[in-house]
């Protein structure tokens, strides 16, 4: 059964760091994986999908890799804001199945 | 703007009384799904939907119903809430249900969420 891992469970960082989170997963057969990023009080918003066949994916100041082989996959946020402080999920989309998701990485962005 | 909307978005009800959360998409997106959230567990599916008519349980159905009958609405019906449904709730869409069933391969978009209590 597929299993996703996300650590730190937390984070706080003074403005301007880059940072970078971790998600990891159990079973590599996945057709993608995608970060998600959630405000209290409202939805996720997608940040990043990498298709299995791809290593990374980039949007602004978000990286995300994703190395399906060994499970694991990070986002990298450079430059960080106080408005980048969230929640952050990952999620793996594979056959037969719904979204698996992580517990999520809450991220505290400091100025 | 497209988007996924759901209502209400605070509901606070009591033990038995019937209610229905509202979703509605404006991507004409044949994929629907809703999900749950709770402390500790994560997200997990209740039901999706592949497309008009077609509906199927996810990981957590039990004591909910949902209908597709028409490609932008998909509601989620609790018959008799119970505290244990007491949780937030949300909707998700995207273009194409998978072939194999229950996920979608493409970028799924979610509504704001609904944060039920029942007492």
């Amino acid at each position: 059964k597929q299993e996703v891992t996300q650590i730190p469970a937390a984070l706080s960082v003074p403005e301007g760091e880059n940072l970078v989170l971790n998600c990891s997963f159990t079973d590599s057969a996945i057709y993608n994986l995608q970060w998600f990023r959630q405000d209290p009080g409202k939805g996720l918003t997608s940040l990043l999908l990498i298709q299995s066949s791809q290593r990374e994916q980039t949007s602004g100041r978000l990286n995300a890799s994703l190395d399906k082989s060994s499970g694991r996959s990070t986002l990298y946020i450079a430059a960080s804001q106080p408005g980048d402080s969230a929640t952050y999920l990952c999620a793996v989309n594979q056959a037969g199945t719904a979204l698996i998701f992580g517990k999520g990485t809450t991220l505290s962005v400091s100025s | 703007e497209a988007q996924v909307t759901q209502n209400p978005r605070y509901l606070i009800t009591v033990t038995g009384k019937k209610l229905t959360v509202t979703c509605s998409q404006n991507m004409n997106h044949e994929y629907m799904s809703w999900y749950r959230q709770d402390p500790g567990l994560g997200l997990r599916q209740i039901y999706y939907s592949m497309n008009v008519e077609v509906t199927d349980k996810g990981d957590v159905p039990e004591g909910y119903k949902v209908s597709r009958k028409e490609k932008r609405n998909f509601p989620l019906i609790l018959e008799s809430p119970s505290p244990n449904q007491t949780s937030l709730y949300f909707c998700a869409s995207s273009i194409k249900g998978g072939t194999s069933g229950r996920a979608s391969r493409d970028t799924q978009y979610f509504g704001p969420g609904t944060r039920l209590t029942v007492l």
